[in-house]
């Protein structure tokens, strides 16, 4: 149980271009997600939170404007890099909770490649 | 404000021998910590997690870790490594309630030789 999917795995785009990365929960309600980022050998950072039916609170340094996330049912985020460049790719992992859990289930991650 | 500290960026064990990973955290609160694993360009896969429930936790794959307040640290052993283990580690740490955001480590490479 507690599964998450991440599409698609791996996407590249041309500069300028946007490009969509849907995050689902595919047994379970998830009432937050989270969207992190991460670079080669490195650690994931935060990017942003969201709760259903709410804005997404975003972390300090990201551009709420550039990456567009929505969390518009109890099942389905997304995460949208608007106008991207060539410094926008990265290895893009959603997670997801659900309500009174500690636990986040994290998503296999998404691959952006901006050429 | 939590944070948390992998002591080893890069551990190098033989296959057979024990693994020890090295966590140590910071919270105001009693904090939930975890245990990450991660395998080449693939995702999160959790070991195992403390939330206040028994100081010793056992995980898949052989993993345990060992809660200590007193010295702030949540270290990972394995009693006798596998080359499958060789992977990314994050030592994680959230703060109450359920859902606060997970504050990770920078991580430790952890390299198995035969």
């Amino acid at each position: 149980g507690a599964v998450v999917s991440q599409h698609p795995s791996r996407v590249i785009c041309k500069s300028g271009t946007s490009v969509k990365i849907e995050c689902r929960s595919l047994d379970f309600q998830a009432t937050t997600m989270f969207w992190y980022r991460q670079f080669p050998k490195q650690s994931l950072m935060l990017m942003a939170t969201s709760n259903e039916g709410s804005k997404a609170t975003y972390e300090q340094g990201v551009e709420k404007d550039k990456f567009l996330i929505n969390h518009a049912s109890l099942t389905l985020s997304t995460l949208t890099v608007t106008s991207a460049h060539p410094e926008d790719s990265s290895f893009y992992i959603c997670s997801a909770r659900y309500r009174g859990s500690y636990e986040q289930y994290f998503g296999p991650g998404t691959r952006l490649t901006v050429t | 404000a939590q944070s948390v500290t992998q002591l080893d960026s890069h551990v190098s064990v033989s296959e057979g021998t024990p693994v020890l990973l090295r966590c140590n955290y910071s919270s105001s609160y009693s904090p939930s910590l975890f245990w990450y694993v991660q395998h080449p360009n693939k995702g999160l896969q959790l070991l195992l997690k403390y939330t206040s429930a028994a100081t010793l936790v056992k995980g898949i794959n052989g993993f345990e870790a060992e809660f200590k307040k007193s010295e702030t640290s949540f270290h990972l052993t394995k009693p006798s490594a596998h080359m499958s283990d060789a992977a990314e580690y994050f030592c994680v740490v959230s703060d109450p309630p359920p859902g606060t955001a997970l504050i990770f480590g920078k991580g430790t490479t952890l390299s198995v030789s035969s």
